[in-house]
This record gives structure tokens, sequence and C-alpha cells, in this order.
């Protein structure tokens, strides 16, 4: 069935480093591509997201790449704070009979340490 | 503007017993999804209705069951509870159609099967 693989599982940085966080996905119809946080006992939060005919997309200090070839995209953090301390999970979109549902990552864990 | 809202918060079963998740979408939003997300794991996908009709189904058994209401608020059923149902029911709304696109997701209800 389709996957989306997530790496690192885990990355500690220091206050006003970059961090980037990697995903893959199976489905070659996939066409959304989101980024959600979630902080400790919080709900998921969506930061950034991209469609599939665009392959950048910028935020302030977020970026996301898409590369559709390769089946991949990737979430690029600029100057981290230590508020940007959290779990990210990245997401593709698949179709599921008339619908469109979400298949997540399992996660990075970002530490920001200042 | 209320977000999504769900209900309860916490849940504690036993296993056996069934269990009955309520969700409220952003006001305007008619598609309502509902994820599973394990401890340590991304969301996994159950079910998405748009318009009161199911629209996706995720891999899950058929203990699992949903519907939409006129109001677009959504119930999520779960019956005969096993330990492996411990996890965060998180709701998800949507304005679209497709109902992945742009989530708004609620803070969600934390089951505990014992």
């Amino acid at each position: 069935g389709e996957n989306v693989e997530q790496h690192p599982s885990t990355l500690s940085v220091q206050e006003g480093d970059s961090a980037v966080i990697k995903c893959t996905y199976s489905d070659s119809a996939s066409n959304y591509f989101p980024w959600y946080k979630q902080e400790l006992g919080k709900r998921p939060q969506l930061i950034i997201d991209i469609r599939s005919n665009v392959g950048e997309k910028k935020d302030q200090r977020i970026a996301v790449t898409l590369n559709k070839t390769a089946k991949h995209f990737s979430l690029h953090i600029t100057e981290t704070q230590p508020e940007d301390s959290a779990v990210y999970f990245c997401a593709a979109s698949i179709r599921d009979q008339a619908g469109t549902a979400l298949i997540f990552g399992k996660g990075t864990t970002l530490s920001v340490s200042s | 503007d209320a977000g999504v809202t769900q209900s309860p918060t916490h849940l504690i079963k036993t296993r056996g017993q069934q269990v009955t998740l309520r969700c409220s979408p952003i006001s305007g939003h008619k598609s309502v999804s509902w994820y599973q997300q394990v401890l340590g794991q991304g969301p996994q996908f159950i079910f998405q209705y748009y318009e009161k009709e199911e629209r996706g189904r995720g891999n899950f058994p058929d203990r699992f069951s949903a519907r939409q209401f006129p109001n677009y608020s959504s119930e999520l059923n779960v019956n005969a509870l096993l330990l492996g149902d411990s996890a965060l029911y998180l709701c998800a709304s949507s304005p679209l159609a497709g109902g992945a696109y742009g989530y708004t997701f609620g803070s969600g209800t934390r089951l505990t099967v014992v």
C-alpha cells in the first residue's frame, strides 16, 4: 500500500542553525504535501503545504521543496529558535473512494537548544 | 471563530465496551475526517465524510463506524474495544469536498482502554 517515509526520527540543532527533514512517498498520484507541527499534548497544526505543480514554497523561516520525479519532499527551517522544538510530520495525499485523505510519516522530533 | 471541537477530551474504557466520540467542525466546513494517532506515530486515516456521505475509509476493522449529521458534526463509534484501540483520536475539518486540503485538526480525544 501507499506509504510515506520520514527521516530523521530525531534531530537536535543549536539555536540559529538550520534544520532539514526529508520525506519520500510511494503513490505517484499524490498531489498535495502538507507539513504539520505537533507540540507535546497538542493538536497537529499545519505550518506549510505544497501542491504538485510547484517545486518550492517559502514562508518566512520555513520552506518546502518537492521533487515529483524522485517522489521526495523536504522541510527546511532556517534560524531555528527554541520554540521550533516539536514533532514534525510530513504527509502526502491519497485518493480514497470519492474523497482525499493523508498518509503521514512517523514524525521527526526536533530539539533546538539555546 | 470557534475551531474544531471534540468531546470528550479524555476517556477511559474497559475492553469489550463501546465508545462514541464527537466532533464539531469549523463553521462552514462540510468535510470531516477522523484519524487515529497512536503514541509515537503519525495520524492514521479512519474515515472522511462530506455532506453526510462517506467519501473515504481507511484500513480499520468494521468495529469502527462513523456518521455525519445535517449540521456537519460527526460521531466516531468503536465497538468491542481492544487494548490496541488506545490512542488519540483526531477530527479534522476542511471546507473542501476533497477533504484533505487545508485540514484544521481538533485537539483530539485521548482514549485509554484498560
